[in-house]
């Protein structure tokens, strides 16, 4: 079946650092890849997303690049915020059939000024 | 352009007892989701409604939980009687159609002693 595997957290960062959060996954066929993004008290919000191999998917200064040869989606910013501290969760939505996400268990991120 | 609601925000209850979730979707949106985020791992899907009627809930425990989607707006998704393992954040959410973005409320966090 499909299933998203993430890295574990907490990520501990000062601000303007560089961030990397992994994500590999399996999955049968061509799924789109997205990562979300839940700040405290708030419910998930798409962050960005892509929808086939070499896509870069990009959005507030995170990006990340759907490799399909290593099965990955890692998210990256170049320059971490405080406002940035939140949890990560990396998503991949089948292609055809259901288009329900399966999630990972999220990477809380956390910066220090 | 309203979000999605949901109320109450936070619930205590002990076990045994039952508790009902209100979801208030954006204006518009035919389908709505209810998923359980369990401490520490992503979203599950419970129930998934395309207007009021289900499309799937093969994950729902349906020997104790129930939803339903009266008029193809809001829902309320109740767990009777509760168990121990029934405490988690209850997200709901909505998108325009299955094959869109979903967006989520704000959660219910249900604590179960």
């Amino acid at each position: 079946g499909n299933s998203v595997t993430q890295m574990e957290g907490p990520v501990t960062l000062s601000e303007e650092a560089f961030l990397t959060i992994n994500c590999t996954y399996t999955a049968t066929g061509y799924p789109s890849l997205f990562w979300y993004v839940q700040y405290p008290g708030e419910g998930l919000q798409l962050l960005l997303k892509a929808t086939k191999a070499d896509d870069k998917g990009s959005n507030k200064g995170f990006e990340a690049t759907y490799r399909k040869e290593t099965t990955s989606f890692h998210l990256e910013k170049g320059s971490v915020q405080v406002s940035d501290s939140a949890v990560y969760f990396c998503a991949l939505r089948r292609a055809g059939g259901s288009y329900i996400p399966t999630f990972g268990r999220g990477t809380s991120l956390i910066v220090h000024p | 352009e309203a979000g999605v609601a949901q109320s109450p925000r936070y619930k205590i209850i002990e076990k045994r007892q039952s508790v009902a979730f209100w979801c208030n979707p954006i204006s518009g949106h035919a389908t709505l989701y209810w998923y359980q985020q369990i401490l520490g791992q992503g979203p599950k899907l419970l129930i998934q409604f395309q207007n009021n009627g289900v499309v799937d809930d093969s994950q729902l425990p349906k020997d104790r939980f129930s939803a339903e989607r009266l008029k193809g707006v809001d829902s309320t998704l109740k767990i009777q009687p509760a168990k121990l393992e029934d405490s988690a954040v209850y997200l709901c959410a909505s998108s325009s159609d299955y094959r869109y973005e979903q967006y989520f409320g704000p959660g219910t966090r249900l604590t179960v002693t």
